[in-house]
């Protein structure tokens, strides 16, 4: 079974619009965290924002923002204000306790901002 | 402080011969993971490594592979004998046990 999905392969969005990346996860381990990596064309992978499964409140990170709802198993990335270097593919990624801290990645989101 | 230092950045081998991939960890980081990842798709768990120790390695084919992360140097991804079907991206990241991982900029292996 998938335990990270992001169900949207790719997004078209205009430059300075909000948006929302989808991410649900499977997990029974009741400590976890869960991740947003940016990936551009260029290559390397550059982390974005972090949410503990014990967290009360959602991560923020400048313009970025986590939506977590637990009991949904949601972690959805809101990016404000969308620029045209936010194009890029981006992997919501989970580590579980008893998976020895391994990263478990989704299928990525291709993210194109129009000008 | 230095990131996550992988090199090459890029390597180009013939089928059946050997590659060997570096990373070097962030200071003060004691855990290295390898990650592969195919065209068009995320990443894929390979090993997880502490110094001199392989803590979990089911993400890595039995055959061919292997990884180490001695007690000096870099962590080092070998591959013997390479297919055109290893040509991916490979990435390492580091961290502290229970931190976010940084990642590396990837070796991008092509097998011609």
């Amino acid at each position: 079974a998938q335990k990270i999905t992001q169900t949207q392969p790719g997004m078209f969005v205009q430059e300075k619009e909000a948006v929302t990346l989808d991410c649900t996860y499977d997990t029974s381990d009741p400590s976890y965290g869960l991740f947003w990596y940016k990936q551009p064309s260029s290559g390397e992978m550059i982390f974005l924002i972090y949410q503990g499964s014990y967290d009360q409140q959602n991560a923020t990170e400048g313009r970025y923002s986590l939506n977590f709802q637990k009991a949904r198993k949601s972690a959805n990335l809101v990016i404000s204000a969308s620029q045209l270097g936010d194009s890029a593919m981006y992997f919501c990624a989970m580590r579980e306790r008893d998976s020895n801290y391994q990263l478990i990645w989704g299928a990525g989101t291709k993210l194109i901002i129009k000008p | 402080n230095a990131g996550v230092m992988q090199n090459p950045r890029h390597l180009v081998r013939r089928r059946g011969q050997e590659a060997r991939l570096r990373c070097s960890p962030m200071k003060g980081h004691s855990h290295v993971y390898w990650y592969r990842q195919l065209p068009e798709e995320g990443l894929k768990f390979m090993v997880y490594l502490q110094k001199e120790n392989i803590i979990d390695e089911s993400g890595m084919p039995k055959e061919r592979f292997s990884a180490e992360f001695p007690k000096e140097g870099p962590s080092i991804l070998r591959i013997q004998q390479v297919v055109r079907g290893d040509s991916a991206a490979y990435f390492c990241a580091s961290d502290r046990g229970d931190t976010e991982a940084f990642f590396g900029q990837g070796t991008r292996l092509t097998v011609v």
